[in-house]
């Protein structure tokens, strides 16, 4: 049974970044894709980017470029994302989904998500 | 890359049958029907319903089917049940199998 893990919510003030992570159990690590998803209050789902970590380089949505990281930690089966220069827009609820396989889409198992609030 | 576009409601009374649509570009679904149809409830996860255009992964109802016509997918949900009450998002790679796009979801009404 695989299970997603994420770490808890985070408060940030605005400039700052924030590192959410995303702990797989239950199945194998490197030949799944990891993507991440994130949902302001009340939008819909968008799509920040993804990676294979037995292929190691991550894909990023143009609007995040230059502002977001995604990696992962085999030795933990942990995936991180880091979203730096956080402004008000960046509050929502962060998710982390694995793929049925090594390519990004479809996103088979969810986390529970990480609200991250973004205010002075 | 633009959201895949869809309705922003629909309802039905239960045991009817509805469709949602989803419409993108032809470099959005490109020649392989690869769009993905997840279910979110209030409060909780998205959770797959549809892959590659018309599969269901286990435990997903038959009542769930989806299909794709040119630029514009759609799933239909058939006897409808008020625990299918949600938000329903289509999903695709967009122009490229290294980037996604989410349609901006569709909340369901059961009467």
């Amino acid at each position: 049974q695989v299970q997603l893990v994420q770490s808890g919510a985070e408060v940030k003030k605005p400039g700052s970044s924030v590192k959410v992570s995303c702990k797989a159990s239950g199945g194998t690590f490197t030949g799944y894709s990891i993507n991440w998803v994130r949902q302001a209050p009340g939008q819909g789902l968008e799509w920040m980017g993804g990676i294979t970590p037995i292929i190691g380089t991550a894909n990023y949505a143009q609007k995040f470029q230059g502002r977001v990281t995604i990696t992962t930690d085999e030795s933990t089966t942990t995936a991180y994302v880091e979203l730096s220069s956080l402004r008000s827009e960046d509050t929502a609820m962060y998710y982390c989904a694995r793929a049925r396989g090594w390519e990004l889409l479809p996103l088979d198992y969810w986390g529970q998500g990480t609200l991250v609030t973004v205010s002075s | 890359q633009s959201a895949l576009t869809q309705p922003a409601s629909v309802s039905g009374s239960p045991g009817q049958s509805i469709t949602i649509s989803c419409t993108g570009t032809s470099g959005d679904f490109g020649i392989f029907n690869l769009v993905s149809w997840y279910q979110q409830h209030p409060g909780e996860a998205p959770q797959l319903m549809i892959y590659e255009g018309s599969k269901r992964p286990s435990g997903v109802s038959n009542r769930f089917s989806a299909s794709k016509s040119g630029n514009t997918a759609s799933l239909t949900i058939s006897g409808l049940q008020a625990e299918d009450e949600a938000d329903y998002y289509c999903c695709s790679y967009a122009g490229s199998s290294t980037s996604v796009v989410f349609g901006g979801g569709t909340k369901l009404t059961v009467l």
